[in-house]
């Protein structure tokens, strides 16, 4: 199974680009990369995925690169509301289970 | 309504007894997931489903049991609850791509 690596802890200042990165040496080809977050005690709740090209939805932009060892996900303009446990998955191939490990936790400041 | 839903939100019970937390998604999603979050501690996957009549093992599968008769619902029973099982149960529904959908949680308290 690909693992990955992020930083424990991130801060941000409200309004800013908050960058969340994530390490995944050993991602194999068809392996895809998750990202969820977790406010609180929530559900975690999804916010974006991708393979081998950037993506970005109406959350959050994923940046992926060439080699597909890390990737980065990006908050364009952070609130207090973002404040969150961000979690990096890699897809394990043909088992479609999701393992986390144990996020990144982003505080965004005022 | 449609959704994800967990039950019960909270459950207290003692060291010995047998609990089950149902676990029921609208969707029909092929998918589902157990995990159990510890205080201060990310998510570990217990056990999972492919479809129904279909499980599997996750990361930390001892001492619970799960079936999936039926597709909408993946019930996760200890068998003998221990102290150690005490934390937030979530459940989870997904398609085999694309992103999954959590419950809100069950906290379960062994005493």
């Amino acid at each position: 199974d690909a693992k990955t690596t992020q930083p424990p802890s991130m801060d941000c200042a409200e309004g800013r680009a908050a960058n969340l990165p994530c390490n995944h040496s050993t991602i194999s080809g068809n392996e895809y990369v998750y990202w969820y977050r977790q406010i609180h005690s929530q559900g975690p709740q999804y916010i974006i995925h991708g393979l081998k090209n950037n993506e970005t939805n109406e959350m959050a932009s994923l940046i992926i690169t060439e080699d597909r060892k890390s990737s980065t996900l990006i908050l364009p303009h952070a609130t207090l509301r973002d404040t969150a446990v961000y979690y990096c998955i890699v897809r394990v191939e043909g088992t479609g289970k999701l393992i986390f490990g144990q996020g990144t936790t982003l505080q965004v400041k005022p | 309504d449609a959704g994800i839903t967990q039950s019960p939100r909270y459950k207290i019970t003692e060291t010995g007894r047998q609990v089950t937390l149902m676990c029921h998604q609208t969707w029909s999603h092929s998918y589902m997931f157990w995990y159990r979050q510890d205080l201060g501690h990310g998510l570990r996957l217990i056990y999972y489903s492919a479809a129904a009549d279909i499980t599997d093992k996750g990361e930390v599968p001892d001492g619970y049991v799960v079936s999936r008769s039926k597709t909408e619902n993946f019930p996760l029973t200890l068998e003998s609850a221990t102290r150690s099982q005490t934390s937030v149960y979530f459940c989870a529904s997904r398609l085999s791509l694309g992103e999954a959908f959590f419950g809100q949680g069950t906290r379960l308290t062994v005493v």
